[in-house]
C-alpha cells in the first residue's frame, strides 16, 4: 500500500485568494487523482494528474480554476483559485494500485485538506 | 457516462441489527470496490469484487458481485457502533483508468 500525506489538512481562507494543496505520496506512483468531496456528499473526480504533462481534468472542471502540477512521480498540487463559499470541500489526493502495469482501479487516498472559505 | 446508484442514503440502525446496502448501474464494470470513509479521513478500501456471482466475506462483512457485473451488496450482520461511517461503491469505467464513486451510505449504528 502507499503512505499519502496532504497539507494543509484543513484551513479558512477567505473569497478571493487561492491555495494550494500539496500531495506526497512514499513511493512513486502512475495514476495521480485529485477528487473534491463536497460536505455530506459522495466523491467526484476533478481531473487526473500527468506526470510531465498538463492535467486531464473531469467535465465541469477547469484549469484556470484548478490548476494541477506533478512534477514528479511522488508529489502533486492542486491550486483552488479565486476562492468562492461553494469552494467550501475535503480535497482528496488519492494513488491508484497496480499490478505489474495493470491498473487494479483499487485506490489510495491522503487524510484529505478539508476548506472552508468565508 | 457510467453511473453507480447506491442506496439507501442513510442507514440509522440498532446495535446488533443486520442491514444491506446496494450498488446498481445500468453499465457493465471490470470491478467493484468498496470503501469506508470515517470522519477526517480518507475512504480506506474494503474488498474488491471481480467476478460476476462472487462472493466474499471480511468478518462480518459479505459482499457480492451481480452475476452480469453491473450490481453489488455489501451485508454487514450484527452491527456494532464501530460500523459507523459512509460506505462506498465504486467502479473503474470500461476500457479506462478512471475510478467512478456511488452516492454513498452513511451508517449510524447505535449502542
Amino acid at each position: 500500500s502507499a503512505v499519502i500525506s496532504q497539507k494543509p489538512s484543513r484551513d479558512i481562507c477567505q473569497r478571493g485568494t487561492s491555495l494550494t494543496i500539496q500531495c506526497q505520496v512514499d513511493s512513486q506512483v502512475t495514476m495521480m487523482f485529485w477528487y473534491r468531496q463536497q460536505p455530506g456528499q459522495s466523491l467526484t473526480l476533478i481531473a487526473t494528474a500527468n506526470q510531465g504533462s498538463e492535467a486531464t481534468y473531469e467535465s465541469g472542471f477547469v484549469i484556470d480554476k484548478f490548476p494541477i502540477s506533478r512534477p514528479n512521480l511522488t508529489f502533486s498540487t492542486l491550486t483552488v483559485s479565486n476562492m468562492s463559499p461553494e469552494d467550501s470541500s475535503i480535497y482528496l489526493c488519492s494513488v491508484a494500485r497496480t499490478s505489474g502495469d495493470a491498473n487494479t482501479g483499487e485506490l489510495f487516498f491522503g487524510e484529505g485538506s478539508r476548506l472552508t472559505v468565508l | 457516462t457510467q453511473l453507480l446508484e447506491q442506496s439507501p442514503q442513510f442507514l440509522s440502525i440498532q446495535e446488533g441489527e443486520n442491514l444491506t446496502v446496494y450498488c446498481n448501474s445500468s453499465s457493465v464494470f471490470s470491478s467493484l470496490q468498496w470503501y469506508r470513509q470515517e470522519p477526517g479521513e480518507g475512504p480506506v478500501l474494503l474488498v474488491t469484487v471481480v467476478t460476476g456471482g462472487e462472493v466474499k466475506k471480511l468478518k462480518r462483512l459479505t459482499f457480492q458481485f451481480g452475476d452480469a457485473r453491473k450490481d453489488s451488496s455489501l451485508h454487514i450482520t450484527a452491527a456494532q457502533p464501530g460500523d459507523t461511517g459512509l460506505y462506498l461503491c465504486a467502479g473503474r469505467n470500461t476500457g479506462g483508468f478512471k475510478t467512478i464513486f456511488g452516492a454513498g451510505t452513511r451508517l449510524f449504528v447505535k449502542a
